[in-house]
Formats: structure tokens, sequence, C-alpha cells
């Protein structure tokens, strides 16, 4: 069964490192999110991707994060400077999209930071 | 920010009872969906249901949703211990294409 790929399934890093996630959909989804869950809360969306377009960053914190689809399949999720605060699981998902409403989402099995 | 609301935030029953979890949101949807977290997992889609139903089943599990009340109810029966997770429900705007926005969660508890 195809599934969403993620890695590192666990960094731990310093403050005022950078750090990288990296997330794979099922082929064929066009539409790929980045997704940040703080322990005990529910997941708050950070980036959405239509293709390699990006269709909603507005809560993402441009200052110290960044997201890229290049080709319009795999992404990578980029932190840098790390900060305590960023301390979280950062999942990503994927669906078909292509319009209409939003249809279910894969998820993947997410990568835990921890910031030191 | 979060659209939905769960209620309650945890709940701990016995194998073989029912659970009862309730989520509110806050603007107009094209449609709501229920997730499962396993600790420390990733998310897996439970059932969507469209603002134009009313109750879905699948499985053990049956949802309702009022639109009126801005409102939504997943039921598990005869629980089981492997039904221990978290749950999610999660709503889009209503706009075509828009991101999910998940509530914060109940915390299931079924022990044997």
């Amino acid at each position: 069964e195809a599934e969403v790929a993620q890695s590192p399934r666990y960094k731990i890093t310093e403050k005022s490192q950078a750090v990288a996630f990296w997330c794979d959909p099922i082929s064929g989804h066009a539409t790929l999110y980045w997704y940040r869950q703080i322990l005990g809360q529910g997941p708050e969306l950070l980036v959405q991707f239509q293709d390699e377009s990006v269709v909603d960053d507005s809560q993402l914190p441009k200052d110290r994060f960044s997201a890229e689809r290049l080709k319009g399949v795999d992404s990578t999720l980029k932190i840098q400077p790390a900060e305590l605060g960023d301390s979280a699981m950062y999942l990503c998902a994927s669906s078909l999209g292509g319009g209409g409403d939003t249809g279910e989402l894969f998820f993947g099995e997410g990568s835990r930071l921890t910031v030191l | 920010s979060q659209q939905g609301e769960e209620d309650p935030q945890a709940l701990s029953i016995q194998e073989g009872e029912n659970a009862t979890m309730n989520c509110s949101y806050k603007t107009s949807i094209n449609n709501l969906q229920w997730y499962r977290q396993n600790s420390g997992r990733g998310l897996v889609h439970l059932i969507l249901i469209r603002s134009n139903e009313r109750e879905k089943h699948s499985g053990r599990l049956r949802v309702t949703l009022d639109t009126s009340k801005k409102s939504s109810s997943l039921l598990i029966t005869a629980s089981r211990a492997a039904d221990t997770a978290s749950y999610f429900c999660a709503t889009d705007a209503d706009q075509a294409g828009t991101a999910l926005i998940f509530g914060k969660g109940t915390t299931l508890s079924v022990s044997s």
C-alpha cells in the first residue's frame, strides 16, 4: 500500500542550529501539506503546496522556516535557526487535490524534533 | 488557529462500552473528517461526512453532523483496547481546495 515517507523519524538538535525534514508523498498526489503538532494538541498547518506552487503559507514563520517542492513531487521543510519552541512533531500529508472539496489526507509517520 | 473543539479532552472506558466524542466548529464547511492518531504516530483517516449529510457509518463508527449547530459526533461502538488513541475532527473552510483545520483532539483510553 502506498505511503507518505518522511525522514528523519527523530531529530535532536541544539538551538540556533539548522534542521531539515524531507517528505515524499504518495505518487500522483498533487497536494502536499506540512503540519506542526505540539504535544497534546492538534496539527496546525504550516504550508500547503499544489504541485510545485505554494497555496497557503500564511502560518509559516518565514523568518526561520522555509519549504520547497521544486519538481512538484517531494518536499523539504527547513528551520534555521532552530529555537526551543520549535520542539514538536512535523507531519507531512498528501492528497489527490485537483480542486473541489478537500478530501482525505494521507499522513506520514512524522518527524519528531527536539531542540535543546 | 484551530477551528474545531473536541469534547471531552479525555475519555476512559472499559472494553465493550461505547465511546462518544463531540466536535464543534466555527465556520461554514464543505465536509468534516475524523482522524485517529496512535501515540507518536501519524494520523489515519477514519471517515468523511459532507455538509449535506446528517449521518454516516463505517464498521463500528457512526458519525453525525448538525450544520445548524456546527457540531459533529463520533461514536465508536463495542470499544476494544486497540481503539486507544487520540481522535481529531478536521474541517475545511467553505472554499475549494483549502487545507484541513484540526481540533485539539480527544484522548480515548480503553481498558480490558
